[in-house]
């Protein structure tokens, strides 16, 4: 069975630094891994998703990610923060099947301090 | 662009009142979603479709129902409304193991 886990619930950081929002994942296929954004009351933006190939993804807004498949991990991370990056971030694993149900994680909510 | 619409931003009914929530999408996708979405417990999957008529269980089908009589429309139905059926709804399509596109929920509220 697959399982993704997000590491902190909530991640504060200043305006202009470093964001780094962590996932790991369980798959005994090959995964693909996504990254979602939700702004206060609306519903889920692709920031980013990993299928196949170059394991560093970039996103919408500056965001990227890396899989490492050793590790098990597909950390979001964006250079400098901006007050507009508040929001909850949702990592997902699917695997390559037609239905392509995603398992979420829990989520982690960031909060941008000025 | 793709576009997934929900029929309500918000709803208010009462316990044991029977709800519809309907879900519209316009780019012909195949597979259509219903997830709820709690604090802490992220989404989780309570219905999908993968063809007009066709539908699978996801991880909490209990008190809910499904109906996709049309490829373009998804129907989540409570059957009996009570207050632990009360979060956030979201809706969402895709192609055939492609990216799930997302509407922009619906909160529910059962008193």
């Amino acid at each position: 069975a697959q399982s993704v886990t997000q590491l902190g619930s909530h991640v504060s950081v200043s305006e202009g630094a470093l964001v780094l929002l962590r996932c790991n994942y369980s798959s005994s296929v090959p995964p693909y891994l996504f990254w979602y954004v939700q702004y206060p009351n609306q519903g889920l933006q692709l920031l980013l998703k990993y299928t196949t190939g170059a394991t560093l993804v970039k996103g919408i807004n500056g965001f990227e990610a890396e899989f490492k498949k050793s590790e098990t991990s597909f950390h979001l991370t964006k250079p400098s923060a901006h007050m507009s990056d508040a929001a909850e971030y949702f990592c997902a694993v699917t695997n390559s099947g037609n239905t392509g149900k995603l398992i979420f994680g829990q989520g982690t909510t960031l909060q941008v301090k000025p | 662009d793709v576009k997934v619409t929900q029929s309500s931003r918000y709803l208010v009914k009462r316990t044991g009142e029977k709800v519809f929530l309907e879900c519209v999408q316009d780019m012909d996708h195949e597979n259509m979603f219903w997830y709820r979405q709690d604090p802490g417990l992220g989404l989780r999957l309570i219905y999908f479709s993968y063809d007009v008529k066709m539908k699978e269980k996801g991880d909490i089908p209990e008190g809910y129902s499904v109906s996709r009589e049309k490829k373009e429309r998804f129907s989540l139905i409570l059957e009996s409304a009570s207050t632990n059926q009360t979060s956030m709804y979201l809706c969402a399509s895709s192609l055939q193991g492609r990216t799930q596109y997302f509407g922009p929920g619906t909160r529910l509220t059962v008193l």
